[in-house]
């Protein structure tokens, strides 16, 4: 069973600062999935990913497969994104389903 | 845009009650998926669906558990008999095609709360 472990658990920094959460995860995957929860609830996928790195706006997401590691860093933060941050992955295999870390809540001050 | 749609957007039962969560894909897309969420704990894979059948599901998806397809629109997740426990934020999500290779576009959630 993969484990998926974030960090920071809590984020707060102020606005214009570079953010990087971290992924680890402990077993072979296909891919992995940044998402971005609001305060209400709604998930919003960011970035899906199986090698290398994406970039979309001020968002960047890195993974290296070999040491099973991901990283999204924001950069020019702003307080609109606030939000809680979650890694999931797909494991190999054939499987479906994403299986997510607790997520990283990060506050961005004015 | 196109979303992934949610009803009811919360929904009040008492244990032992059946509830029927709805959702409804993105027209294109092929594979569904339903998560949860209790409170303050994270998001956990319920079923897959792809084809008109169950692709995968989790431990957590027991005999309490159904989903349907029941129309060219609707996907559905029934729970036969609600436990306190179910109590949670319920997702559904899907995918255009294929199991790994896309993004998930998720619902809004249906907040179930089991009394």
């Amino acid at each position: 069973k993969n484990e998926v472990e974030q960090s920071p658990q809590n984020l707060t920094a102020q606005e214009g600062e570079f953010i990087t959460i971290n992924c680890s995860y402990s077993v072979g995957i296909s891919a992995l999935h940044w998402l971005q929860q609001h305060p209400g609830g709604g998930i919003v996928s960011l970035f899906m990913l199986s090698s290398g790195k994406k970039k979309h706006g001020r968002l960047i997401a890195t993974i290296n497969i070999q040491e099973k590691h991901s990283s999204l860093h924001i950069t020019a933060s702003h307080p609109r994104d606030s939000a809680v941050y979650i890694c999931a992955v797909i494991a190999g295999g054939g499987a479906d389903g994403l299986t997510f870390g607790k997520g990283t809540h990060l506050i961005i001050q004015p | 845009e196109p979303e992934v749609t949610q009803t009811p957007s919360h929904q009040v039962t008492q244990m032992g009650q059946e509830v029927i969560l709805r959702c409804v894909p993105i027209s294109n897309h092929l594979y569904f998926y339903w998560y949860r969420q209790i409170l303050g704990q994270k998001v956990e894979f319920l079923v897959s669906f792809y084809n008109n059948e169950i692709s995968e599901k989790s431990e957590i998806f027991d005999d309490q558990f159904s989903v349907e397809r029941p129309d060219g629109s609707n996907f559905t997740l029934k729970i036969r008999s609600t436990k306190l426990e179910d109590s949670a934020m319920y997702f559904c999500a899907s995918s255009p095609s294929g199991r790994v290779s896309y993004e998930q576009y998720f619902g809004p959630g249906t907040r179930l709360t089991v009394t």
